[in-house]
């Protein structure tokens, strides 16, 4: 089945400080999603971004199909930005979303 | 409010007992999903249904039971032949079973002892 890798798996930045995240995987994707989980488990959605890029306030994605990665920027954290932040993939044959092992992400006041 | 519910939020079990963990959906989705997460792990798919009375099992099905009967419910027996039944419990859906985004409930923690 396809691979999907995240780094770095842990991060702890400064309030303020700007940040890349990435997502590797290894065949063709139809559906690619970030998420981030907060500390009560919840799964919020953040961008689904099988190609291209798009921008959410403080957020922004973008994905390379040909090149089989996905990087999340987050500028200016917040400690509200803490959390895990996964990255799942769907590839063109299959129907279920394949996650990675996600970056946890601490940031201090 | 348009969303996903699971219930209940925590459910602690004796080893032996099946026990059903319940998800509903209002979106009016045709899509359902379930996942399992372990402690410092990512989610893997145990069962999902693309339509109403039609399931396919993912990758960690053995162990558990589900049922389509409504469009909105998609409830998961967690049955006592699963080895290792303790874990966080995610129910998602989306508006098909292709790559359409999917949302995610807010979780039940199963605690078997």
């Amino acid at each position: 089945g396809i691979q999907v890798e995240q780094s770095p798996p842990d991060l702890i930045l400064q309030e303020g400080a700007n940040s890349t995240l990435r997502c590797n995987f290894s065949d063709s994707v139809n559906n690619l999603q970030w998420f981030h989980q907060n500390p009560w488990g919840q799964l919020i959605n953040l961008f689904y971004i099988p190609s291209g890029t798009k921008q959410n306030g403080r957020l922004s994605a973008t994905t390379v199909a040909t090149e089989r990665y996905s990087l999340l920027y987050i500028s200016s954290s917040q400690t509200t930005d803490s959390g895990v932040y996964f990255c799942a993939v769907l590839t063109n044959a299959g129907n279920m979303l394949t996650f990675g092992g996600g970056t946890r992400l601490m940031v201090k006041p | 409010d348009g969303g996903i519910t699971q219930s209940p939020k925590y459910l602690f079990r004796k080893e032996g007992q099946n026990v059903t963990l319940s998800c509903e959906q209002n979106l009016n989705h045709d899509a359902m999903y379930w996942y399992r997460q372990d402690p410092g792990q990512g989610l893997r798919l145990i069962y999902y249904s693309q339509i109403v009375n039609d399931f396919q099992k993912g990758d960690i099905a053995e162990g558990y039971s589900v049922s389509r009967e409504k469009k909105e419910s998609f409830p998961l027996t967690v049955t006592s032949a699963q080895k290792n039944p303790t874990a966080f419990y995610l129910c998602a859906s989306s508006k098909t079973g292709g790559g359409d985004e999917q949302y995610f409930g807010p979780g039940t923690r199963l605690t078997v002892t």
